[in-house]
């Protein structure tokens, strides 16, 4: 079975950038057609998509995010990461990774294996 | 950008009770719609995808209807685990972009 595990540093200065990775255990990133998909959650508050990526290394942003934002693949690790740049108190937040697992036309992708989440706090 | 707004904000039911949470889209979103469970200090938890398909392991309590706009998520005796809060979210536009409803806290009457 598929696990999803966030790890990155839990406090960001401001105007720095953040880096989260992901490790995927129980089977390979690069098997199925799966994307790869990073969401945050402020604390009390809703879930806001970040990004998605596939394993070619094609990615997809939120375009409120895009100009900050960039999602990697690193196949030989198992992993998947993202930079999400000149970070402020907004960004605190729960950051999830999870698979985007496809539709039976591979044309529209559902989130069906979450990460714990892990915290980030942006604080001088 | 596609709006997903959910309806009540909170709902309070009796353990045993059926529960029922709307959802409703700024525009068809055809069935690319799911349904999340999301308890304090865990991760969502996918129940429902294709609007009506429930995800595996997920008890036959919980029951996914609705396309285009207007979507219900059903459970027909709740549980006590089943107290939490559910989001829906939309995976029909293209490029992507997957938004969330607001969620809807289930509470014990």
């Amino acid at each position: 079975q598929v696990q999803l595990q966030e790890s990155g540093p839990g406090l960001v200065k401001p105007s720095q950038t953040l880096s989260l990775t992901c490790t995927v255990s129980g089977g390979s990133i690069s098997s199925g057609s799966y994307y790869w998909s990073w969401i945050r959650q402020p604390a009390g508050k809703g879930l806001e998509w970040i990004g998605r990526i596939y394993t070619s290394g094609s990615t997809n942003y939120n375009p409120s995010l895009k100009s900050r934002v960039t999602i990697s693949v690193d196949t030989s690790k198992n992993q998947f990461s993202l930079k999400l740049s000149s970070v402020t108190a907004a960004d605190t937040a729960v950051y999830y990774c999870a698979r985007l697992h496809p539709t039976r036309n591979y044309y529209y992708y559902y989130m069906d294996v979450w990460g714990k989440g892990t915290t980030v706090t942006v604080s001088s | 950008e596609i709006v997903m707004t959910q309806s009540p904000a909170t709902l309070s039911v009796s353990p045993g009770e059926r529960a029922t949470l709307s959802c409703r889209a700024s525009q068809s979103v055809s069935s690319n719609l799911a349904w999340y469970q999301q308890k304090p200090g865990q991760a969502p938890r996918l129940l429902i995808y294709g609007a009506s398909t429930r995800a595996t392991g997920i008890p036959a309590r919980f029951s996914g209807s609705g396309s285009g706009t207007e979507f219900t998520l059903t459970i027909s005796s709740l549980q006590s685990e089943d107290f939490a809060v559910y989001y829906c979210q939309q995976y029909n536009n293209w490029p992507p972009e997957y938004t969330f409803g607001q969620g809807t806290k289930l509470e014990i009457k």
